[in-house]
């Protein structure tokens, strides 16, 4: 079985522009989630999509947003870019049953310049 | 303060000790408790989980719970090189079937051959 794909893996931007991230989750998997990783911070979740609904979110203001897609995959959106969004965003699916069980992608690495 | 607090290393040790990571937590409605291993430039890669206090055990790596004291750690018993990573504890309120996991800074483990 494939795992978790995100797309790009690496990414750089300028402040003030945004960028759309991807996830593919496992086969099967309807639950997708997102999270933020900073030296400073670790890891910080964001939100997660479930049959297409955001049942979950994190506490990360309105810039970031997401959605999910019939075929499960899933975008995250971040508008107008500051420095600190430079991070490793790591999503992860689950069956959406149980939570506990989730497999995490790659990663992909944003710069903000 | 952090709901869940780990000790962050970063951690030495030659190769065949026995190594103890830790994590102390403070929300009293966390449930589950997670370990994750994340070599570089990797996502995290679930090694355990559990839902109560007491031990489990899975090869050469030993979760432990105490809910009493708020305390979780992972033991690894005949420690490799290949183990060299950093180790993420998380925790999760269960909400339905949806969880957020919090999740400690992270320690990193280095084994010496």
């Amino acid at each position: 079985k494939a795992g978790v794909t995100q797309t790009p893996r690496y990414l750089i931007k300028t402040r003030g522009q945004q960028v759309t991230l991807s996830c593919s989750p496992i086969s099967g998997h309807r639950s997708v989630s997102w999270y933020q990783q900073t030296p400073g911070q670790g890891l910080q979740f964001l939100f997660e999509y479930f049959s297409e609904t955001q049942r979950n979110k994190g506490n990360f203001p309105g810039r970031f947003s997401g959605r999910q897609f019939s075929n499960s995959r899933s975008e995250m959106n971040v508008s107008t870019l500051e420095l600190g969004d430079s991070a490793l965003y790591l999503c992860a699916s689950s069956t959406g049953q149980t939570q506990e069980t989730q497999y995490f992608g790659p990663g992909t690495r944003l710069l903000v310049l | 303060q952090k709901e869940v607090e780990q000790d962050p290393g970063p951690l030495s040790v030659p190769e065949g000790a026995i190594v103890s990571l830790n994590c102390t937590y403070s929300n009293s409605a966390f449930q589950y408790f997670m370990w994750y291993r994340q070599y570089s430039r990797k996502g995290p890669e679930l090694l355990m989980y559990t839902y109560s206090s007491g031990n489990k055990e899975d090869g050469r790596f030993t979760a432990q719970v105490d809910k009493s004291s708020k305390y979780i750690s992972l033991f690894i018993r005949d420690s490799q090189p290949s183990d060299s990573a950093t180790y993420l504890c998380a925790s999760a309120i269960s909400s339905g079937s949806a969880r957020q996991l919090t999740f400690g800074s992270g320690t990193q483990l280095t084994v010496l051959p």
